[in-house]
């Protein structure tokens, strides 16, 4: 089956640039996504991409997809105390009747001042 | 517009019980998923509903089900709980399944099995 897989921590500095990588292993998956666990709270949809793009800028937000490569990443510009979170890249699955996600394990951004 | 929301926010049962949670879905959303959270698994699909029919499942024993009612609304039961079903029961809601909408999670349910 389809496997998501995120490395599981990151520590910048605040100010900086950060950049949570992903790779999933269905190269049908249509959608991928970015969501962000604060501690005791659900998931938050940060952003999301689709498969025929290559990159979406949402502000501070930068996603980058290498399709040759199944490789998703996240850049966070100008890292602040309160981007300290959990990220998780999410696919979902090729067939178009199933909102299905898969997710990875999670990466744990901590942002140091 | 209202979020997802989720009751119970926790709940604390024993090994044997069975508990039921709910989610609402936002305003409009037909779809509804249910994701099981753990330290151990992290974040695994339970079932997806969509016009009250069960369209996904996960890979999770019969002791896990779950309904959708006709105004969208969902609940989902574990029978006879086991320590290991102690995580975070996550609810997400979209306008269908498959749609090029996104998925909308609640805050959950954090249940703990003694």
């Amino acid at each position: 089956g389809e496997d998501v897989e995120q490395s599981l921590f990151l520590s910048v500095r605040e100010g900086d640039s950060s950049v949570i990588n992903c790779t999933y292993t269905d190269s049908s998956s249509t959608y991928l996504y970015w969501y962000k666990q604060e501690p005791g709270a659900g998931l938050q949809l940060l952003t999301y991409i689709f498969s025929n793009m290559d990159m979406k800028q949402d502000q501070r937000l930068t996603v980058l997809l290498n399709k040759k490569d199944k490789h998703l990443s996240l850049r966070i510009a100008d890292t602040q105390t309160g981007d300290s979170a959990i990220y998780f890249c999410a696919a979902r699955g090729a067939s178009s009747n199933t909102g299905k996600l898969i997710f990875g394990q999670g990466t744990t951004l901590q942002v140091k001042p | 517009k209202a979020g997802v929301t989720q009751t119970p926010r926790y709940l604390i049962k024993t090994r044997g019980q069975q508990v039921t949670l709910s989610c609402s879905p936002i305003s409009g959303h037909r779809s509804v998923s249910w994701y099981q959270q753990t330290p151990g698994q992290g974040l695994q699909f339970l079932f997806e509903y969509f016009s009250e029919t069960q369209r996904n499942k996960g890979n999770f024993p019969g002791r896990f089900s779950g309904r959708q009612f006709s105004n969208s609304r969902s609940e989902m039961n574990v029978s006879t709980l086991e320590l290991g079903d102690s995580a975070l029961y996550l609810c997400a809601s979209s306008l269908a399944p498959g749609s090029t909408d996104t998925q909308y999670f609640g805050p959950g349910t954090r249940l703990t099995v003694l």
